[in-house]
């Protein structure tokens, strides 16, 4: 089936770590985007990337890294000068930027 | 100003009845709307996209507005199953076609 897969579904970090979001697509979509969410809010852009090793910055890139060293994966590091990494972290995949986006099942990463 | 802006609810509204959200974004250059569903804790996805001349799939009907930058969703008979919150997005080309989510409108289907 086709789709896009996150991985760990939970994911608990200690503070000072830096933690790596796993997200692959077989949708052979061009362009990946990673959100955050947090309780009760909307969807806020981190990342997002057009093609292969091209990405930018969305609004609250600051405390996060990503690499697309393949059309299919596009994945998130939440480094530790992320200084509120606990939320819902979702990545998604569009065939084009002005297309509808399909989402994987999202990643809940909790500082501990 | 949010670019793209929604009443947060919630919409309580009993079985059966019909019930329309709106929502309006900022960039007249948007070119691209779509409504989607985000069941709690759960991935958003895709209820329908929005067409200029309005576009219907069942119970739903969406509506889009250039004049005065708004899109509409309607659904018509409620279910208790459309209890969810509905997102709006937007895309356009001055922000590199990039989507933009709307903070999202919550449904509550009582029996």
């Amino acid at each position: 089936d086709g789709g896009i897969t996150q991985s760990p579904k939970y994911l608990f970090r200690k503070e000072g770590q830096n933690v790596t979001l796993s997200c692959e697509q077989n949708l052979n979509h061009d362009a990946m985007y990673w959100y955050r969410q947090d309780p009760g809010q909307g969807l806020r852009l981190i990342y997002y990337s057009q093609i292969v090793n091209d990405f930018q910055k969305g609004d609250i890139a600051e405390g996060y890294s990503v690499s697309r060293e393949k059309k299919e994966s596009f994945p998130l590091t939440v480094t530790s000068a992320q200084k509120n990494p606990t939320a819902f972290y979702l990545c998604a995949s569009s065939n084009t930027l002005n297309t509808e986006a399909f989402f994987g099942q999202g990643t809940r990463l909790t500082v501990v | 100003r949010k670019e793209v802006e929604q009443d947060p609810g919630p919409f309580n509204v009993p079985e059966g009845a019909t019930v329309a959200f709106n929502c309006t974004y900022s960039n007249s250059a948007s070119q691209s709307f779509f409504w989607y569903r985000q069941d709690c804790r759960k991935e958003p996805k895709l209820l329908m996209s929005v067409y200029s001349s309005g576009n219907e799939d069942g119970r739903f009907t969406a509506q889009l507005n250039r004049a005065s930058q708004y899109i509409s969703l309607l659904i018509r008979d409620s279910k208790l199953s459309d209890s969810a919150t509905y997102l709006c997005v937007v895309n356009n080309k001055d922000s590199s076609y990039k989507l933009i989510f709307g903070s999202g409108t919550r449904l509550l289907v009582r029996p």
